[in-house]
């Protein structure tokens, strides 16, 4: 079964912190990604990864940064946290098939922001 | 990525099977059909998916008629812990960002003992 770990469930932090976010899967897969997920939008992609030192921006990148320095590991930092980042932020990892795409995700860790 | 449409809420009872539908009438020849299902305050967790034949995994069946237009989820014994949000995505993996997963709505299926 694949397996992809998130560091925390639940998460407090105050505004201005740094925060890390850390996902890890171990199924060898190359493409990891971050999204968030706010009540009434739905998932929303932060950043992506598809190799080990490779990242891309999502759709929401502000206020965001990642790391992937080992392939199975893929880290999301908020620089400076702010209230509007209070979110259910999920990692997942992907596996690749011919023309098809498989996620799993991690189980969300809820970030809240005072 | 095809539009779906799945009914708003269904209720189950226990041990008996969930068949959830899907209508995606403008799918395209290469979009495949995605399952996945998210329980409160959990992540999406991943089921099934298909192109045009019925697939069948530990977790549940995919049915998808003739004209792939709409589909049916199969839970065949469905117990408490089925209780979630089942999404139906339409949809071809081309790479890159394009595989970021859109979530519509969902169907909220709920098992009573």
């Amino acid at each position: 079964d694949v397996k992809v770990t998130q560091s925390s469930r639940y998460l407090v932090k105050r505004t201005g912190e740094k925060v890390f976010l850390e996902c890890v899967q171990d199924m060898d897969h190359e493409n990891m990604f971050w999204y968030r997920q706010d009540p009434g939008l739905g998932l929303r992609l932060i950043y992506f990864s598809y190799d080990v030192k490779m990242k891309e921006k999502g759709d929401i990148p502000e206020g965001y940064s990642v790391s992937r320095e080992k392939k199975e590991r893929f880290s999301l930092i908020l620089e400076s946290a702010s209230t509007n980042q209070t979110s259910m932020y999920l990692c997942a990892s992907i596996f690749q098939g011919r023309g098809t795409d498989t996620q799993y995700f991690g189980p969300g860790t809820r970030l809240t922001v005072l | 990525d095809a539009k779906t449409t799945q009914p708003t809420s269904m209720d189950c009872a226990e041990g008996r099977a969930a068949n959830l539908p899907c209508n995606h009438s403008t799918i395209s020849g290469n979009e495949y059909v995605y399952w996945y299902r998210q329980i409160h305050s959990q992540g999406p967790q991943y089921i099934i998916h298909g192109l045009k034949n019925n697939e069948t995994n530990e977790m549940a069946s995919l049915i998808i008629t003739e004209d792939r237009k709409s589909s049916t989820l199969i839970l065949p014994h469905a117990t408490l812990r089925d209780t979630a949000v089942y999404y139906c995505i339409v949809r071809v993996a081309s790479g890159g960002s394009n595989y970021k997963l859109t979530f519509g709505k969902g169907t909220l299926l709920t098992v009573n003992p």
